[in-house]
């Protein structure tokens, strides 16, 4: 069962213009969102996250929307840079039993930055 | 900011071999880790949580006696693949949790740069 969804497995956009990643979930007992940025062979590198309590958070050129009554989260890059082309992962986070934070993590979306 | 390592970076053995991958927070202190395993195109999986001076918590369908954790100190969990098989061959990944949770938009975790795996 797939809690956090990234029903987008790629996406190409222009240089300049803006990208849009799209994250989707489905258990009500998240209250933190983070997007990560992933290379091959390494560990995620963290962007921005959001709190339940908040519909948006702005990180110069990344902006993350949270629609907590639709479940849905997304990621804004602007502009868009060569530099950003990877593999982005939605992650949502809850308290686990023992009190600890525990990520689950969307698919990912492959993005491509064409010059 | 904080940073966690892993070694090896990479390994390869024979099946059969079992195999000791370690994290380490260089510049905190971690009670508690994660580790995570990702195959080809697919999300990082939660395998287990480790804590510091008690039993790793193992995720459903993980097989504790196959990954063996060990939070041997509070800046060293080791995992540790048994009797190692082709399909264990994968990328593992391990975390730590920043201090509590914060509501200003900060990362939570740190993540290692991981661990590739291939078992012949």
């Amino acid at each position: 069962d797939q809690q956090v969804k990234q029903n987008s497995p790629s996406l190409s956009v222009q240089e300049g213009r803006i990208s849009i990643l799209n994250c989707d979930y489905t258990n009500s007992m998240f209250d933190y969102f983070l997007w990560y940025k992933k290379y091959p062979a390494e560990g995620p590198t963290f962007l921005i996250s959001i709190s339940s309590i908040k519909d948006k958070n702005e990180d110069g050129r990344f902006t993350v929307f949270l629609n907590k009554s639709a479940k849905h989260l997304s990621l804004h890059i602007v502009p868009s840079q060569p530099g950003d082309s990877a593999v982005y992962f939605c992650a949502a986070s809850a308290l686990n039993n023992f009190g600890n934070e525990k990520l689950t993590f969307g698919t990912g979306t492959r993005l491509t930055i064409i010059p | 900011g904080a940073v966690v390592s892993q070694h090896p970076s990479r390994v390869i053995c024979k099946s059969g071999t079992s195999v000791k991958i370690e994290c380490r927070s260089l510049d905190f202190q971690a009670t508690t880790m994660f580790w995570y395993r990702q195959f080809p195109k697919q999300s990082l999986m939660l395998m287990a949580t480790s804590n510091e001076g008690s039993k790793a918590t193992y995720e459903q369908g993980v097989e504790k006696d196959k990954f063996l954790i060990n939070h041997a100190s509070l800046t060293l969990s080791t995992l540790t693949v048994t009797s190692a098989h082709p399909e264990d061959s994968s990328f593992y990944i391990c975390s730590a949790p920043h201090t509590g949770r914060t509501l200003a938009g900060q990362e939570t975790q740190y993540f290692g740069p991981g661990t590739r795996l291939l078992v012949l």
